[in-house]
Formats: C-alpha cells, structure tokens, sequence
C-alpha cells in the first residue's frame, strides 16, 4: 500500500515557466487536497476536491489549477510560475467523512528563480 | 486566515519530560486534529478529538478540548529524542465543508 505519492520531490523553475505536481492515492478516498507549507506559516489549503470531477479553491488559490478526473490523481499545476511560489507542496488524501484523519505525501519542495 | 496558533512557538526539553503545546482556534469546529512534522518529511496522524469529546489517549499523548475557550493541549508525556518534530493542530470547522485547516505548528527539541 503506498498511499499518497507525490512526484517530483524537488523542482526547480525559472519564472514564467509552467510544471504540473503529480499527486496519487491509492486508498480509494474521495476527497484530496493541495497545501503549500512556508516557514512561519503552517499549512495553507491551495485547492481541494470532494470528488472526482469537483474541485473547489482554498485559501491560496491563485496561479495554481487543478483538476480531477479519476478518484485516484490529483494533479496541481502551476500556469506561470513565480517566485512567490517557492514552497514545499503538500498533497493529502481522506474520506469524505468529517471525523477522519489525512493521509500526506512526502511534498514537493520546489525553487522559483 | 488560519484557523488556528499554536502555543509556544518552541519548545525544547530534556528526555524525560513532558511536553505540552496549546492550540487556538477561531470558529465552532467538528473536530479536532494534532499531527507531527518530521524535518522535511510529510505530516503523520497522531489524534482526533471531536467537539463533543473533552479529553483523548494514545499512548503517550494526551489531547484535552475546550470548546468554550476554543482551545485544545497536546501533553507528550516522558518525552525522547525520537519526538523532536514539528506539531500542528488542524481543524474541521462547522460549515466550512469538511476542509481541514492547519495552525502555524510548534517545532519541540528534546534533548538527551
């Protein structure tokens, strides 16, 4: 059982450049979600889906698309990127259940230049 | 915004010691979460406490809520070495669909 795969672990981009975070769970949860982790700052949810085919913004959504069309990717792309987008990236997977713990990746720490 | 801060910042103990770090929220909740941080690793589970739940165990954590305050402790008692991570509280709060949403975390060094 792997459970959430994150790919790659480390990236780094010029600014401008787009990329695509790769994200994969294989526990057959519905609902999946992106963070970004930045020193001081906790966790910030950058955009979440409930299911496949719904997807919805959180906290920080700007510059970053998702989209989800099997249960079991999540993928997270960034359009244009900058350098207020270096970060570690965080991909977490539950069940819709509220009262139910989350499963994280082992992040993506990614350089904008 | 986020949800919740916890309290202190940073922590550092001997072996042996207990451990204890507060988290504040700003909302009603459905539930509360603690998770731990290893240096440049993803977050791991610890507990789930929901709201109409005071106090929980699990071995050597643990976890009170105080819904009236809007606070929870994490009370890692006879600490060691392997405990030194990052913890963060998280929380489901009422109406906010079933995100979870994390607090700013406490980095604990326990010392030998």
């Amino acid at each position: 059982n792997a459970g959430v795969t994150q790919t790659p672990k480390f990236q780094v981009l010029k600014t401008g450049q787009s990329m695509t975070l790769q994200c994969a769970q294989d526990m057959n949860h519905e609902y999946m979600s992106w963070y970004r982790q930045d020193p001081g700052m906790g966790l910030r949810l950058i955009h979440y889906s409930v299911g496949a085919g719904i997807t919805d913004q959180g906290e920080v959504p700007n510059g970053y698309n998702v989209s989800r069309s099997t249960t079991e990717d999540f993928p997270l792309r960034l359009l244009s990127a900058a350098p207020s987008q270096t970060s570690v990236y965080f991909c977490a997977s539950r069940k819709t259940d509220r009262d139910t713990e989350a499963f994280f990746g082992q992040g993506t720490r990614l350089t904008v230049v | 915004s986020q949800q919740g801060e916890e309290d202190p910042q940073a922590l550092s103990i001997q072996e042996g010691e207990n451990a204890t770090m507060n988290c504040s929220y700003k909302t009603s909740i459905n539930n509360l979460q603690w998770y731990r941080q290893n240096s440049g690793r993803g977050l791991v589970h610890l507990i789930l406490i929901r709201s109409n739940e005071r106090e929980k165990h699990s071995g050597r954590l643990r976890v009170t809520l105080d819904t009236s305050k809007k606070s929870s402790s994490l009370l890692i008692t006879a600490s060691r070495a392997a405990d030194t991570a990052s913890y963060f509280c998280a929380t489901v709060f009422t109406g906010g669909g079933n995100k979870l949403t994390f607090g700013t975390g406490t980095q604990l060094k326990v010392e030998l």
